[in-house]
């Protein structure tokens, strides 16, 4: 049983639109992470947060943005969708232990046409 | 560059025998790794970890070894059963970040035939 959540599960939508994906922990978790991944390769981590009000951009740049105002929930958005964003995105949680695993849900698969 | 390289895309094995996934790294300063299984449409979900300071790790069926000097690390799932058809990523971290900033593989997809 999932203890995070993202929707929507796929997404189809137009260049230029705005999207936000929404994520949420029901574990309270402190570190929560935003990895992208394309079909047959590596995930990528685009955004984490230690916490809220702390975003940190990843190893791979995005061109997506995120929030923390609650403990919750880290939201991602893209203010202007293109092709390039097609991909699937996955959001993941992790307590404070130093070796604590990352909880991830089962993403949201995004196609921009 | 790719610092974490599975260079199996795929495997198949026979239903009770062993499986074994291997994960090559570059960047000596890994001092943790872990293995993910995923199945479709479904996130990847925690297997097993090693630290640095160990060459093995065992849990149930599974089997992490790593060999430092080599920079190669191994999976070992024994006996094989059909549940365990999924992908399976290979990550690292390095120092403070511990478990959570990952650097992941490709994946191999692994296939349990009966």
């Amino acid at each position: 049983e999932a203890d995070i959540y993202q929707t929507p599960r796929y997404l189809v939508i137009g260049t230029g639109k705005k999207i936000t994906l929404e994520c949420s922990q029901t574990m309270g978790h402190d570190k929560m992470y935003w990895y992208q991944q394309d079909p047959g390769m590596e995930l990528h981590l685009i955004h984490y947060s230690y916490g809220v009000n702390s975003t940190e951009k990843g190893d791979l740049s995005s061109e997506s943005t995120v929030s923390r105002i609650r403990t919750e929930h880290f939201p991602l958005t893209l203010e202007s969708a293109r092709p390039s964003h097609t991909s699937q995105y996955l959001c993941a949680s992790s307590d404070w232990g130093f070796n604590s695993p990352l909880h991830f849900g089962n993403g949201t698969r995004l196609t921009v046409t | 560059d790719q610092q974490v390289k599975q260079n199996s895309p795929s495997l198949s094995v026979q239903e009770g025998r062993i499986s074994i996934l291997n994960c090559d790294y570059t960047n000596s300063m890994f001092d943790y790794f872990l293995w993910y299984k995923k199945y479709p449409a479904e996130g990847p979900t925690f297997l097993i970890s090693i630290s640095s300071i160990k060459d093995k790790n065992e849990d149930g069926r599974f089997t992490v070894f790593l060999n430092k000097s080599a920079k190669h690390l191994s999976l070992h799932i024994v006996p094989s059963q059909p549940g365990d058809s999924a992908v399976y990523f290979c990550a690292a971290s390095a120092g403070i970040q511990g478990a959570q900033k990952l650097v992941f593989g490709q994946g191999t997809r692994l296939t349990i035939n009966p």
